[in-house]
């Protein structure tokens, strides 16, 4: 139980333009799903927490209109990443938390999208 | 602000061998300290949450031990085997909220 699907696993996207990555909650209800990003040999920073049906809350010094959140649904977020460029580059990986599942704020995680602006 | 920090960063250990990893942590305002099991191309896996100062826990050949007071945790590996091979990140949540911080993470390679 709680599986965490992540797609794409890998884009690679001509800078200007957009790219969607989805993250899914396949056998529970993510109350809570979180965005991080992972800069090569440095710890995931959490850049936004999304609760379903509400906006989402972005850490200090993520650009919102940048990076855009949706939590549309128990089990659906999405993150946007609007006109990408080269800078944008990074391994992207999504977590989610049920309420009463897991202990302590446990968090399960999708394998990750690695995005490659050329 | 956490800072959760991690050594190594990097370890290379033959098959058989026994290692172990530092994770430190600030130990105000502690809430929970999670171990995860990082394999390439697949998702972070949960190895252990614990909260207790002088916690314990076991999973197989793996253990790990928590010092809330000193603000560290160490991860045990007993007859590291080559499917070890992976990265084992900690993170710390606070007592402030849902969020938790993540060290970088210490990459095992263990040689057959």
């Amino acid at each position: 139980g709680a599986v965490v699907s992540q797609h794409p696993s890998r884009v690679i996207c001509k800078s200007g333009t957009s790219v969607k990555i989805e993250c899914r909650s396949l056998d529970f209800q993510a109350t809570t799903m979180f965005w991080y990003r992972q800069f090569p040999k440095k710890s995931l920073m959490l850049m936004a927490t999304s609760n379903e049906g509400s906006k989402a809350t972005y850490e200090q010094g993520v650009e919102k209109d940048k990076f855009l959140i949706n939590h549309a649904s128990l089990t659906l977020s999405t993150l946007t990443v609007t006109s990408a460029h080269p800078e944008d580059s990074s391994f992207y990986i999504c977590s989610a938390r049920e309420w009463d599942r897991g202990s302590y704020n446990e968090q399960f995680f999708g394998p990750g999208t690695r995005l490659t602006v050329l | 602000i956490l800072n959760v920090e991690q050594s190594p960063q990097s370890l290379h250990v033959q098959e058989g061998d026994s290692t172990n990893f530092t994770c430190s942590f600030p130990s105000s305002n502690f809430y929970a300290l999670h171990w995860y099991r990082w394999e390439t191309a697949k998702s972070p896996e949960a190895l252990f949450v614990m909260t207790l100062n002088g916690d314990e826990k076991k999973k197989g050949r793996i253990s790990a031990t928590l010092n809330t007071k000193e603000g560290y945790s160490y991860l045990y590996i007993k007859g590291s085997q080559p499917e070890d091979s992976a990265t084992y990140l900690c993170a710390s949540g606070d007592t402030g909220g849902f969020k938790t911080i993540f060290g970088a993470g210490t990459r095992l390679f263990v040689k057959a």
